[in-house]
């Protein structure tokens, strides 16, 4: 089955922490990316990979850092640097560049930093 | 700055019922707009729209874009209890950049 994973789906951690959410496609495709939602907001960009060994600051990248080692996978880490942590996180691929085409979504890991 | 704003953001309707939902849209370098039905966890895709005024039917489901007025809307008719979910609209600049709105939250009851 091709698809995107995210593990795990819920993760707990002491404030101070740093936590890595994995994220794993096999779906061939070039472009990948980490998103936030908050409740009651849409989704905002943290980070963003074009192609492997190179990545762009999202809207929101600040306590957060990334890596893009391999096509298939692109691991954020959640830094104790980023102020309210506790959010829902998304990842998203997308095969190519250029904006014609539609981004898909892994099922998201829940953080919750106490 | 970019913006997608999304209305109205909590829709509460009974089976059978008609539903509209509107995503209007500042934003530079325009280059599509996207729609996704997001039910508990990952958001899935419904439309892409890059043409005005062309609608794009699924089922259920349409939505059409109007560029002079910069705004598009979701239809969804005879509404099911499957339909509950938050309706997320994104708009793709000449990047690899989406921007999405809040999102509609719609919930539909027998």
């Amino acid at each position: 089955d091709g698809g995107i994973t995210q593990s795990p789906k819920y993760l707990f951690r002491k404030e101070g922490q740093n936590v890595t959410l994995s994220c794993e496609q096999n779906l061939n495709h070039d472009a990948m990316y980490w998103y936030r939602q908050d409740p009651g907001q849409g989704l905002r960009l943290i980070y963003y990979s074009q192609i492997v060994n190179d990545f762009q600051k999202g809207d929101i990248a600040e306590g957060y850092s990334v890596s893009r080692e391999k096509k298939e996978s692109f691991p954020l880490t959640v830094t104790s640097a980023q102020k309210n942590p506790t959010a829902f996180y998304l990842c998203a691929s997308k095969p190519g560049q250029g904006a014609d085409y539609e981004q898909y979504f892994g099922p998201g890991t829940r953080l919750t930093v106490t | 700055e970019d913006k997608v704003v999304q209305s109205p953001l909590s829709l509460v309707v009974h089976e059978g019922d008609t539903v509209t939902l509107n995503c209007s849209y500042e934003v530079t370098n325009f280059r599509s707009l996207l729609w996704y039905k997001q039910e508990k966890k990952a958001p899935t895709f419904l439309f892409m729209l890059t043409s005005s005024g062309i609608e794009k039917k699924s089922g259920r489901l349409s939505s059409i874009l109007d560029k002079k007025e910069l705004f598009s809307i979701l239809n969804i008719t005879a509404t099911q209890t499957g339909d509950s979910a938050i309706y997320l609209c994104a708009v793709a600049r000449n990047t690899d950049k989406l921007i999405f709105g809040t999102g509609t939250r719609l919930q539909v009851f027998p």
